[in-house]
């Protein structure tokens, strides 16, 4: 099984950097995916890492370190479009399977 | 019709009736996956098909049944629920369960149990 843990909620001012956090314990790492979700809708991917270090992809970016079972998303010149909760869904080999497990998620409030 | 849709959108239903949902994609994927999402829970994977085989189970009440006649198609059976199942279930679909491979997730089904 897995223990993935990212806060709960955050906050932000437009045009600023924030940075979600989400660390995971897993025997079977195959990679982090990180997915946005607004109020009422279905998620969208924004990101995988399978390898150490940084994904950039335009003003989101996502690091990733498997040693320490860590990976951050970085969201750049935020805007008020950007307010909505953040997953972190780390997949695991288990056998012939690779089978996802999403964390709790990152409510983000973007204020003015 | 593109990407993943789901049928119905919303749905109340006593804990005696027998309802299924529908999932459909048209991304030509071959992994389908069927999730529970509560209210301050994670997403919780209920089940995953791949090839039209079910290859994970998570310890899902035999209240839920899934099918997958094609690998289009994937359907979710529910029979004698109760009202903490009540939620809202999102099928996703990937084109293989491995790689960097993201999910497509349809619009969710708001489920009520009365």
């Amino acid at each position: 099984g897995q223990n993935i843990d990212q806060p709960t909620e955050m906050t932000a001012t437009e045009g600023a950097i924030v940075q979600i956090n989400c660390t995971y314990q897993t025997s079977g790492f195959n990679g982090l995916f990180w997915y946005q979700q607004h109020a009422g809708e279905a998620p969208t991917f924004l990101s995988y890492n399978v390898l150490d270090g940084l994904e950039e992809k335009g003003r989101f970016s996502s690091f990733l370190s498997r040693s320490k079972g860590y990976s951050y998303l970085l969201l750049k010149e935020l805007q008020m479009k950007d307010s909505a909760s953040y997953l972190c869904a780390v997949r695991e080999q288990r056998g012939g399977s690779y089978i996802p497990t999403f964390g709790r998620g990152t409510s983000l409030i973007v204020h003015p | 019709e593109t990407g993943v849709t789901q049928t119905p959108r919303h749905l109340v239903m006593g804990m005696t009736n027998k309802k299924s949902l529908k999932c459909e994609q048209h991304l030509g994927h071959n992994a389908m996956y069927w999730y529970k999402q509560s209210a301050k829970k994670p997403l919780e994977l209920m089940f995953v098909y791949s090839l039209e085989e079910r290859v994970e189970n998570n310890s899902v009440p035999s209240r839920f049944s899934p099918e997958c006649p094609n690998s289009s198609h994937l359907f979710l059976h529910l029979h004698t629920l109760q009202p903490e199942d009540s939620a809202l279930y999102l099928c996703a679909s990937s084109q293989d369960q491995a790689g960097a491979d993201e999910q497509f997730f349809g619009p969710g089904t708001r489920l009520t149990v009365l």
